[in-house]
């Protein structure tokens, strides 16, 4: 069974500070890895997502993302915060396996806060 | 603004009743996913259907029934309503039953059981 761990239910950065959300994956298969970012009474928005080739991942709004084989982690990362990116962040697995039942199983959520 | 849209956007309803969530998908995609977002249990996927037919089932109550109808739209119906229903209730679609292909969720009906 594949699953998502996401290190730190809350962050807080300094506008203009590195963000960095961390994501580690469990899966018996290689997998395809999301981020979503969902805004308070909004639903989720795809930042990003890995599927194969260049493991290193560009996103909307900044962020990117590298897949890591060695480490089995996707972390989040974005040179410097704006206000605007205070919400929470969900990363999530599929199968990698072309054909089969292609649910994503999500993080717990990482809520970022941005202060001044 | 994702294309997916869901209705209704809010839900309050008793215990025991029953209740019927809408999505329509984005023009031309033809696979439509059920999430349920709670406190307790996070974002929990539910039941997947492609092109009509299911495709998958996660953790879907058997008081939980959803269809796929010909013009793409899927209805997720709750049934004999428990407090522990309330939760936010997400719809996705994607244009492929396969997994690299992103899944685009509507803004979610919140419902409420009292």
């Amino acid at each position: 069974a594949q699953s998502v761990t996401q290190l730190g239910s809350h962050v807080s950065v300094s506008e203009g500070a590195l963000v960095l959300l961390r994501c580690n994956y469990s899966s018996s298969v290689p997998p395809y890895l999301f981020w979503y970012v969902q805004y308070p009474n909004q639903g989720l928005q795809l930042l990003l997502k890995y599927t194969t080739g260049a493991t290193l991942v560009k996103g909307i709004n900044g962020f990117e993302a590298e897949f890591k084989k060695s480490e089995t982690s996707f972390h989040l990362t974005k040179p410097s915060a704006h206000m605007s990116d205070a919400a929470e962040y969900f990363c999530a697995v599929s199968d990698g396996n072309t054909g089969t039942a292609s649910k994503l199983t999500f993080g717990t959520g990482t809520r970022l806060q941005v202060t001044l | 603004d994702s294309g997916v849209t869901q209705t209704p956007k809010h839900l309050i309803t008793a215990t025991g009743q029953r209740v019927t969530l809408r999505c329509s998908p984005r023009s031309g995609d033809l696979s439509v996913y059920w999430y349920q977002q709670s406190l307790d249990q996070g974002l929990q996927f539910l039941i997947h259907y492609y092109n009509g037919e299911e495709r998958a089932k996660g953790n879907i109550l058997e008081r939980f029934s959803a269809q796929q109808f010909p013009d793409l739209h899927s209805e997720l119906n709750l049934s004999s309503l428990e407090l522990g229903d309330s939760a936010l209730y997400f719809c996705a679609s994607s244009a492929s039953g396969t997994s690299s292909y992103e899944q685009y969720f509507g803004p979610g009906t919140r419902l409420t059981v009292t």
